[in-house]
Formats: C-alpha cells, sequence, structure tokens
C-alpha cells in the first residue's frame, strides 16, 4: 500500500531563512499532491495544491515542488516568520480514488 | 471558508456508551469525511460519503457506523465507545469539482475523551 513519510517530526528555524519541508512517497506517483497547515486546536487548512506534470507552483512565500523520479515533494517557506509557526501536511489521493492520504505532519517553529 | 460546523466540540463518555458526532455544513458540497487524528497517526479517514444515503468505508471504520440523510449533515456514531476511540475527529467536505484535485475544508474538530 501507499505510504507517506514526512520526514520530520518537527523543525525549528530562525526567522527570516527558508523552511524546507520533505514529503516522500513509496509505490505509485500521484496524480497530485496537497499541503496543509494545522494549528494547535484546530482543523487544517489548505495551502497548494502540485500536479504531477507540474515541477513546481508558487503562492506568495511558499513554493512546493513535486519529482516524481524521486518520490518526493519539497515545501518550501521563505522568509519565514513566527506566525508561520504550525503544523504542514502532506496529502495526496489514492490510487483510483478521491480520498487523500495525509502525512503525519511537520511542526514548524520559526524563532523570532 | 466552507461552513462547517462540528458538535459537540469535546465530549468525556464511558467505556460502552453509545456517543454521536454531527457534521454540518452551509456549503451545498456533496462529498463529506470523517477523520480522526491521534499522535503518531496523522489523519486517518474513518468514513466518507458521496451523496445523501452514499456511504463507505474508509481506512480505520471498524466501531463506527455514518449516516447521511440530509446533503448538509454528517453524522459519526459510535455504537459502543472504548478507551481506543479517543481521539480528536474532523469533519471535512469536498466539491464534486473538487474532487478532481482533492482540496478538502475542515470543520474544527471534535475532542473525545473515552474514560
Amino acid at each position: 500500500s501507499q505510504k507517506i513519510e514526512q520526514n520530520s517530526e518537527a523543525l525549528n528555524i530562525q526567522e527570516g531563512k527558508t523552511a524546507t519541508l520533505t514529503c516522500n512517497y513509496t509505490n505509485y506517483s500521484p496524480a497530485y499532491l496537497q499541503w496543509y497547515r494545522q494549528d494547535p486546536g484546530r482543523g487544517p487548512v489548505f495551502l497548494l495544491l502540485i500536479r504531477e506534470n507540474e515541477k513546481e507552483k508558487r503562492k506568495e512565500r511558499l513554493k512546493v515542488t513535486f519529482d516524481t523520479t524521486l518520490k518526493q515533494s519539497l515545501f518550501h517557506i521563505t522568509a519565514s516568520q513566527p506566525a508561520d509557526s504550525a503544523t504542514y501536511l502532506c496529502a495526496f489521493p489514492g490510487a483510483g480514488s478521491y480520498q487523500l492520504t495525509f502525512g503525519k505532519g511537520t511542526k514548524l517553529s520559526v524563532i523570532p | 471558508d466552507a461552513g462547517i460546523t462540528q458538535s459537540p466540540r469535546h465530549k468525556v463518555t464511558e467505556t460502552g456508551t453509545p456517543v454521536t458526532l454531527r457534521c454540518h455544513q452551509t456549503e451545498n458540497h456533496r462529498y463529506m469525511y470523517w477523520y480522526r487524528q491521534d499522535p503518531g497517526h496523522g489523519l486517518r479517514l474513518i468514513h466518507y460519503s458521496y451523496g445523501v444515503k452514499d456511504t463507505d468505508k474508509g481506512e480505520v471504520s471498524d466501531g463506527y457506523s455514518v449516516s447521511r440523510s440530509k446533503t448538509e449533515d454528517f453524522l459519526l456514531t459510535l455504537e459502543s465507545a472504548t478507551s481506543s476511540q479517543t481521539s480528536v475527529y474532523f469533519c471535512a467536505t469536498q466539491t464534486p469539482s473538487g474532487a478532481l484535485t482533492g482540496e478538502l475544508f475542515f470543520g474544527e474538530g471534535s475532542r473525545l475523551t473515552v474514560l
């Protein structure tokens, strides 16, 4: 079965630096991959989607890449701010389905 | 933001009692989902619905049932709660067009503690 690995449970970074979070998967390559942000005590909020034929997607200070050869997506936050501190989840659909499978998330802390 | 309301937001119950969590949405999204979130496991799909009276099992459906009699309401029932069902439960919705890309809109969660 498909597995998702977000290889850091926690990441601490200095304010102003670029945060890079990793999402790896096994087996088949999904048609698309998504990233969500989750604040403590809140539900996840959708941030970005990238399709398998797209190498890179940007939204303001966020950038996502999708490398089907490496079976990996990278999520970058440039010029990080303390307000970016949250848990970030990657997710993608199962083979032939719409249901999303989520990674366990990476808790990002941006230190002033 | 999609109008998704979960109730109750917090509940403490005892082993063996039935529990029903409600998800109400005002966005007329056709697809609805129930996830549970636990430390070390992330979000796991319990049940989902593609429309009224159209439901199916997810990854961790044992011990849970769902019902969807109206587009706006999706109920999750624990027939006989166990301590292993202590968790935070999230409802999510999705539009049909969104299903092609899968963007989910989540509620605020229901924290359930089974003693």
